[in-house]
């Protein structure tokens, strides 16, 4: 079984300017969460998707917003990117809706300048 | 702000030796997870305890989970270099999501 895929791996991007992001979960999940990791604030809970809705945000303004399609794939966009945005961006699906093991992908990079 | 909190120890050990490491957490919890990171990688999950079990083990890992003091540990037993990692605990509220509230991670380096 094909684990969680997210492209594009790296990404540099200047600051003002709008970014998306993609995950494939694994086959068969249909929730899928994205997280924000840097070294100074660790890592922060983005939102969570399920069955193509909302459930869950974090604590992120409002130029942080994501979406899920009919086949469980997520994509996140970041509008007028800030310094500050440069982080590990993960991606994790789940196989139910609740209170399960999250299976991670390898993240995608995002370098802001 | 953060719910799992690990003792923000760097800990350096030899191979073949025990690690140790501890998380605390603040409220009431449906499950606590552990997971490891490998140099700024994807996260690969370990073992999940819930909140009413005390103790699990997974091959050489053994996780204890303490509600009363709201902490729980993490022992890797005979470890080894490909032990080398990140490891951060995260904890699920009981509210029926799969939200998971992350610590700061403890590095933990095994000499060969």
């Amino acid at each position: 079984k094909a684990g969680v895929t997210q492209t594009p791996r790296y990404l540099i991007k200047t600051r003002g300017q709008q970014v998306t992001l993609s995950c494939s979960p694994i086959s068969g999940h249909r929730s899928v969460s994205w997280y924000q990791q840097t070294p100074g604030q660790g890592l922060q809970f983005l939102f969570e998707y399920f069955s193509e809705t909302q459930r869950n945000k974090g604590n992120f303004p409002g130029r942080f917003s994501g979406r899920q399609f009919s086949n469980s794939r997520s994509e996140m966009n970041v509008s007028t990117l800030e310094l500050g945005d440069s982080a590990l961006y993960l991606c994790a699906s789940s196989p139910t809706q609740r209170n399960t093991e999250a299976f991670f992908g390898q993240g995608t990079r995002l370098t802001v300048v | 702000s953060q719910q799992g909190e690990e003792d923000p120890q760097a800990l350096s050990i030899q191979e073949g030796e025990n690690a140790t490491m501890n998380c605390s957490y603040k409220t009431s919890i449906n499950n606590l997870q552990w997971y490891r990171q490998n140099s700024g990688r994807g996260l690969v999950h370990l073992i999940l305890i819930r909140s009413n079990e005390r103790e699990k083990h997974s091959g050489r890992l053994r996780v204890t989970l303490d509600t009363s003091k709201k902490s729980s540990s993490l022992l890797i037993t005979a470890s080894r270099a490909a032990d080398t990692a990140s490891y951060f605990c995260a904890t699920v509220l009981p509210y029926g999501n799969n939200r998971l509230a992350f610590g700061k991670g403890n590095q933990v380096v095994v000499i060969p």
